[in-house]
């Protein structure tokens, strides 16, 4: 699975827009980018995921740039709930192949 | 959504005991199931796959003798850590993927905390 690079954390006013880059400049054309987060002393809960279209769902909006080698997720409206670890992660969605592999992830701070 | 849980929460035993986690997947079967360790102020580090039926498969640099898993039924893996230590301390969570073949979604237990003195 490619590598991604995501800074190591952020802070984001609550009701503004967070917006949280994530670089995968190796990744292959079968790789999907999945976003997940991890609430303090929770397991991690799923976000998003995509190939190469923008998604959105009830959660969260995720850009993919035109050459994949980047993406950002975005949060359209913070809440103090937000703040979490955030991780960027690449893989091949296959049967056979549902493991992940965690970087270091981002650490979102939402400020009152 | 599918709900995987664990059981104890948290766990704290003395030196040289054996504790044993339990995941469960509640409502949806989950042949392969995956443990994970986190230290604190770390990122989760992938420790096995656990396959119902057969044998599981160990990350490099995991002990096998040391966390045993066992996944018994098409919703229950077990991992049991043999003759704890104080290093072996830690937040260990579980998670299963998706069911009706959507591989893109896994689900997390909560997570087991474990103290050892």
């Amino acid at each position: 699975d490619a590598k991604t690079t995501q800074p190591p954390s952020m802070d984001c006013a609550e009701g503004r827009a967070a917006n949280l880059p994530c670089n995968h400049s190796t990744i292959s054309g079968n790789e999907y980018v999945y976003w997940y987060r991890q609430i303090h002393s929770q397991g991690p809960q799923y976000i998003i995921h995509g190939l190469k279209n923008n998604e959105t769902n009830e959660m969260a909006s995720l850009i993919i740039t035109e050459d994949r080698k980047s993406s950002t997720l975005i949060l359209p409206h913070a809440t103090l709930r937000d703040t979490a670890v955030y991780y960027c992660i690449v893989r091949a969605a296959n049967f056979g192949n549902e493991k992940l592999t965690f970087g270091t992830g981002t650490r979102l701070t939402i400020i009152p | 959504g599918a709900v995987v849980s664990q059981h104890p929460s948290w766990v704290i035993c003395k030196s040289g005991t054996s504790v044993k986690i339990e995941c469960r997947s509640l409502d949806f079967q989950a042949t392969t199931m995956f443990w994970y360790r986190q230290f604190p102020k770390q990122s989760l580090m992938l420790m096995a796959t656990s396959n119902e039926g057969s044998k599981a498969t160990y990350e490099q640099g995991v002990e096998k003798d040391k966390f045993l898993i066992n996944h018994a039924s098409l919703t229950l893996s077990t991992l049991t850590v043999t003759s704890a230590h104080p290093e072996d301390s830690s937040f260990y969570i579980c998670s299963a993927p998706g069911y009706g073949g959507n591989y893109n979604e896994q689900f997390f237990g909560p997570g087991t905390r474990l103290t050892v003195l």
